[in-house]
């Protein structure tokens, strides 16, 4: 079952605005990530947050984690035509015997005019 | 080095048969998943294999569903009698300590 759901389904900006979407999750998490996929194939890992820290940083990348509102969010800045694609969060429950296994949300479709 | 690779990149096939994908891992990464995704839908986890341990096979859908690591590298994972729900693109991953995963490009499977 899924475990994210992102939010906007859909997402259309200019270049040069900044994109941000949000991902809520249900259960407790070990870690928090967040995947880009081009024209429905394989996924390119963006960046992991863990449940212990609230921001991180990578490139034009920016990610909070709110563990008590269960939330993240990605924000991309300075948008390029080049980041049109989906974009899903993706949770690493605490626990159990399924460590590592990777809960996904129906991911946001972003789409950058140039 | 190489990442991920799986085969075929596309799989058209009856209604019926049986297929198999292939996985390909990153060379030493320890774990090994296999997920599906359909038309517009997120990713379903179907089955995770870490190690020498048993697999965690509680996302295959249906007993049709099997997979199978050897020798802790390549994975197939196979259908049976396959079905027209069953057409997704099947997306293999491999990981070092089960963090961050990497993903394959893919294979396309159309049951007509």
């Amino acid at each position: 079952s899924q475990q994210g759901e992102e939010d906007p389904q859909a997402l259309s900006i200019q270049e040069g605005e900044n994109a941000t979407m949000n991902c809520s999750y249900k259960t407790s998490i070990n870690n928090l990530q967040w995947y880009r996929q081009n024209s429905g194939r394989g996924l390119v890992h963006l960046i992991l947050i863990r449940s212990n820290e609230r921001e991180k940083h990578s490139g034009r990348l920016r990610v909070t984690l709110d563990t008590s509102k269960k939330s993240s969010s990605l924000l991309i800045t300075a948008s390029r035509a080049a980041d049109t694609a989906s974009y899903f969060c993706a949770t690493v429950r605490l626990g159990g015997s399924t460590l590592g296994r990777l809960y996904f949300g129906r991911g946001t479709q972003l789409t950058v005019w140039p | 080095g190489a990442g991920v690779s799986q085969s075929p990149s596309n799989k058209v096939t009856e209604k019926g048969k049986d297929v198999e994908l292939r996985c390909d891992p990153i060379s030493g990464h320890t774990a090994l998943y296999w997920y599906r995704q359909s038309l517009g839908q997120g990713l379903e986890f179907l089955i995770y294999f870490q190690g020498n341990s048993a697999p965690d096979k509680s996302g295959l859908p249906s007993d049709r569903f099997s997979a199978e690591r050897t020798g802790g590298s390549v994975s197939t994972l196979t259908i049976q009698r396959t079905q027209q729900e069953d057409s997704a693109v099947y997306l293999c991953a491999s990981s070092y300590r089960a963090e961050t995963q990497y993903f394959g490009p893919g294979t396309r499977l159309l049951v007509l």
